[in-house]
C-alpha cells in the first residue's frame, strides 16, 4: 500500500533553534500534503495545506512565518519550526494525498523543545 | 463536514467483539462515514468507510443505520494491538480536503 515516510520521528532541541521535519511519499506523487499538530490527550488539528509548487494555505491561528512549509517536489514537503520554544513541543503529523485522492499518514514527529 | 459524536472511552476484553458507536444525525446525502484509528505515538490509520450499505474488510465491519444518523464500527475479535483512539469522520468521499478529526473514542482492550 501507499507509504508516507516522516523524518525525524523524534527530536529534542534547545529553545530558539529551528527544526525541519520532512514528509515523503515513497511510492506515489502527492500534489497535496497536509500538516497536523497534536498536543497530549488532544485530537489532531490541521495546521496547513501544502500544494506542490505553490504557497501553503495556513489555518487560522497558525503563524506562517513561524511554521515554514516547502513543497518543492511531488514527493517531498518540509515543515520548519523556526525559533522553536517550549510551547511548540508537540506531535507533528503529515499526510499525503495520492492521485486517487486518498490520504496516507506518516508516523509523526515528536518535537520536544527544552 | 457533518459533526459526529462518540463516547470518550470504552473497554473490551481481548477476543471479544468491540462495538464502537458514532452518531452523525446531520449527515448529508453525499457524505460517507469514515473510520480511522490512531495507536499511541503513531499516525492515523484508515480502517473502513461506507455510504449506506454495511461494509466489511479484513480489519473491521461498518454497520450504518437505515436513516444514516448513526453507525457502529465492529472489531470482531479484538486484540491488545487494537488499543487505540478511534475516529469517526463524516465527509464527501475522497474530497481531497484535510480530515477533520474530532475527539474520538479511546478503546482499551484488556487481557
Amino acid at each position: 500500500g501507499a507509504v508516507v515516510s516522516q523524518h525525524p520521528s523524534w527530536v529534542i532541541c534547545k529553545s530558539g533553534t529551528s527544526v525541519k521535519i520532512e514528509c515523503r511519499s515513497l511510492d506515489f506523487q502527492a500534489t497535496t500534503m497536509f500538516w497536523y499538530r497534536q498536543f497530549p490527550k488532544q485530537s489532531l488539528m490541521l495546521m496547513a495545506t501544502s500544494n506542490e509548487g505553490s504557497k501553503a494555505t495556513y489555518e487560522q491561528g497558525v503563524e506562517k512565518d513561524k511554521f515554514l512549509i516547502n513543497h518543492a517536489s511531488l514527493t517531498l514537503s518540509t515543515l520548519t519550526v523556526t525559533s522553536a520554544h517550549p510551547e511548540d513541543s508537540s506531535f507533528y503529523i503529515c499526510s499525503a494525498r495520492d492521485p486517487l485522492v486518498s490520504q496516507h499518514f506518516g508516523d509523526g514527529t515528536r518535537l520536544s523543545i527544552l | 463536514d457533518a459533526k459526529t459524536t462518540q463516547p470518550t472511552s470504552m473497554d473490551c476484553a481481548e477476543g471479544r467483539a468491540a462495538n464502537l458507536p458514532c452518531n452523525h444525525s446531520t449527515i448529508s446525502g453525499n457524505e460517507y462515514v469514515y473510520w480511522y484509528r490512531q495507536i499511541h505515538s503513531q499516525g492515523p490509520q484508515y480502517i473502513i468507510h461506507g455510504l449506506k450499505n454495511n461494509e466489511t474488510n479484513e480489519m473491521a465491519s461498518l454497520i450504518i443505520t437505515e436513516d444514516r444518523k448513526s453507525s457502529t464500527l465492529i472489531l470482531p475479535h479484538a486484540t491488545l494491538r487494537d488499543t487505540a483512539v478511534y475516529y469517526c469522520i463524516v465527509r464527501v468521499e475522497d474530497s481531497g480536503y484535510a480530515l477533520n478529526f474530532g475527539k474520538g473514542t479511546s478503546l482499551l482492550v484488556t487481557p
